[in-house]
């Protein structure tokens, strides 16, 4: 069963716009990681963010910020006014206990395209 | 700038040949991973060392051989690959195994795009 559920494929901007990725995960471990990696052109992949499923507090960092909600198991990302440099694809994963041993499970991805 | 290294950049290999991919790093970390990843599909798991021994194997054909020479050193060897092979083929450390719960975050190298002719 798909653990990591990002429905957006693509999201398309103009500078300075917000744009918010959505990441709907599921598990029934009652401790579990959710992560958020970026993927820039060039191919690494960057990592963002790590939440353990018992702090949902809200994270902001610089013009990023995370939304983690444990009631409609989401763990959505915002970009505020964006810029040309966050294009990228943006990969929110899960890591729990169960069947996966701690596997890190991958979303498909938003490919976010932000034009000046 | 990365933390973790990968060499090459990039690789075109026939199907007969034989070539390594090569992996490094020094932030003390004790477990280093393989992902091959597809365009626009996300990474997928090939193996996993921990303390320098393999611990996981996700059914991966035999023409990929892993090695870990070192707690730093990571290689993937490659032999008789098929044209379906190529891909981006990822290296990535974390401070502990995945085991148990731990939830280390992966640290990503820039990868090898590997085509295979």
């Amino acid at each position: 069963a798909q653990k990591v559920t990002q429905a957006q494929t693509e999201i398309s901007v103009v500078e300075k716009e917000d744009v918010t990725l959505d990441c709907v995960y599921e598990t029934r471990d009652t401790t579990y990681y959710l992560f958020w990696y970026k993927q820039p052109p060039s191919g690494e992949l960057v990592f963002l963010i790590r939440r353990n499923s018992f702090d949902e507090q809200n994270e902001i960092s610089g013009r990023y910020s995370w939304n983690f909600q444990k009631s409609t198991s989401s763990f959505n990302f915002t970009i505020t006014a964006s810029q040309v440099v966050d294009s990228a694809v943006y990969f929110c994963a899960l890591s729990d206990r169960t069947d996966s041993w701690g596997k890190l499970q991958f979303g498909a991805g938003t490919q976010v395209v932000v034009t000046p | 700038d990365t933390e973790v290294t990968q060499t090459p950049k990039h690789l075109v290999m026939g199907m007969t040949n034989k070539k390594s991919l090569k992996c490094e790093q020094h932030m003390g970390h004790r477990a280093m991973y393989w992902y091959k990843q597809k365009a626009k599909k996300p990474p997928e798991l090939m193996f996993v060392y921990s303390y320098e021994k393999l611990s996981i194997n996700e059914s991966v054909p035999s023409r990929f051989s892993p090695e870990c020479p070192n707690s730093s050193l990571l290689n993937l060897h490659l032999h008789a690959l098929q044209p379906e092979d190529s891909a981006l083929y990822l290296c990535a450390s974390s401070q502990d195994p995945p085991f148990g719960g731990i939830g280390s975050p992966l640290h990503f190298g820039n990868g090898t795009r590997l085509t295979v002719t």
